[in-house]
């Protein structure tokens, strides 16, 4: 079983949909979660980061941690074809990944907003 | 600030070729990594660095090398490329909030 679970899609959604984008995990280690969105050919950019259990809000994005499940969600309400993309969800018992685990990443999910 | 760069943003090789793969940052991070990225596998830690002369392994060392003479530059060095190899490569660094941030990758395509 991989450490990180998140399914690849396409989601395809209308724009002004709200969307939810979901990963699952098995390492009860992990203390910190982050969203990234990669845009095609370049390189990934964080979005959201959060520590342990609890919602974190900026702007149309909601981040979303349920320690109890391994569960994470990142909500974008109102989305805009600008957010048609990839998401990947990334895991690390340590902050920011530093050190020789580096980051834990989900396959990503292909995201497209249709206008 | 540019952030973090890399060079090439293409590459071909052949089996058995050498080459080294550039990075650099100028916001002054000690901490810099490369990840490969592969369909259906995600991102991939290779090897790290926690400032300049200390290097160590991640995930998927094998076939790589890496040096840290400075704080700005973090070359990725493939000593005999193989197809298995074959990747877009990123390179990362880490401020002092502990925010990664990823340069624009180099697609590796290996013969």
């Amino acid at each position: 079983q991989k450490e990180v679970e998140q399914d690849p899609g396409p989601l395809s959604v209308p724009e002004g949909a709200i969307v939810s984008l979901n990963c699952t995990y098995s390492n009860s280690a992990f203390q910190y979660f982050m969203w990234y969105r990669q845009y095609s050919r370049k390189g990934p950019e964080l979005l959201m980061y959060t520590y342990s259990s609890g919602n974190k809000e900026d702007g149309r994005f909601t981040a979303q941690v349920d320690k109890s499940s391994k569960y994470i969600s990142l909500f974008i309400r109102d989305s805009q074809p600008s957010d048609s993309a990839t998401y990947l969800c990334a895991m690390s018992g340590r902050y920011s990944g530093g050190g020789a685990d580096g980051l834990t990443f989900g396959k990503g999910t292909h995201l497209i907003i249709q206008p | 600030n540019a952030g973090v760069t890399q060079t090439p943003k293409f590459q071909v090789l052949k089996t058995g070729q050498s080459m080294t793969l550039q990075c650099a940052q100028d916001m002054n991070h000690e901490y810099m990594s490369w990840y490969r990225q592969d369909p259906g596998m995600g991102l991939r830690l290779i090897h790290y660095s926690v400032g300049a002369g200390i290097t160590d392994q991640g995930e998927v060392p094998n076939g790589y090398n890496v040096s840290r003479s400075t704080t700005e530059d973090f070359p990725l060095r493939l000593l005999s490329a193989a197809p298995s190899q074959t990747s877009v490569y990123f390179c990362a660094s880490i401020d002092r909030l502990d925010e990664q941030f990823f340069g624009p990758g180099t697609r590796l395509t290996v013969l």
